[in-house]
């Protein structure tokens, strides 16, 4: 079964310093999978999404995620985080079914 | 504009009062689902829709019934609320179910339900 692991519940930065949100995930065969963004009273945003082509996926404003298959792992990474990055971030892995299994979520707090 | 709807936004209620919050969409998708958002658990799949009439079960189905007569429309019934059914409702649309993996899933605005 997929499943999906985000390290923190709450991560913490400066504006203008690297941002990087972790995800872990789990699966039996090549994953596909996705972050997503939630702002504050707002709906869902799709950053980025892997689908077995490049292992460096880029996505929307400025953020990035690295697949590495060796370390289970697809981590979410911005070289200088913005006030307006401060939402709440989603790793998701494409279940059996086609269905999506969500992380719990991480928090992204950005100090001035 | 291509998007998702939802309505009501908010909705306060009381046990045992049926309710249906409805979505709609006008991508001409044939995939559409429902998730519940609750703090420190992510979203969880109540039900999904891969074309008009075909529905299934996601992980957290029990107390939520759904119905598919047209493409555009996926509405959430729920028959007797109850307390813990409190959360924050997602509807999603995608092109159609065997893209829903890879292509964007659009997302409703999300309604708030309370039941008292």
């Amino acid at each position: 079964a997929q499943s999906v692991t985000q390290l923190d519940s709450h991560v913490s930065v400066s504006e203008g310093t690297p941002v990087l949100l972790r995800c872990n995930y789990s699966s039996s065969y090549s994953p596909s999978l996705f972050w997503y963004v939630q702002h504050p009273n707002k709906g869902l945003q799709l950053l980025l999404k892997y689908t077995s082509a490049a292992t460096l996926v880029k996505g929307i404003n400025g953020f990035e995620a690295e697949f590495k298959k060796s370390e289970t792992s697809f981590h979410l990474t911005k070289p200088s985080a913005h006030m307006s990055d401060a939402a709440e971030y989603f790793c998701v892995v494409k279940g059996s079914n086609y269905q999506l299994i969500w992380g719990a979520g991480t928090k992204l707090i950005i100090k001035p | 504009e291509a998007q998702v709807t939802q309505n009501p936004r908010y909705l306060i209620t009381v046990t045992g009062k049926k309710l249906t919050v409805t979505c709609s969409q006008n991508m001409n998708h044939e995939y559409m689902s429902w998730y519940r958002q609750d703090p420190g658990l992510g979203l969880r799949q109540i039900y999904y829709s891969m074309n008009v009439e075909v529905t299934d079960k996601g992980d957290v189905p029990e107390g939520y019934k759904v119905s598919r007569k047209e493409k555009r429309n996926f509405p959430l019934i729920l028959e007797s609320p109850s307390p813990n059914q409190t959360s924050l409702y997602f509807c999603a649309s995608s092109l159609s179910w065997t893209e829903v993996s890879t292509d964007t899933q659009y997302f409703g605005p999300g309604t708030r339900l309370t039941v008292l």
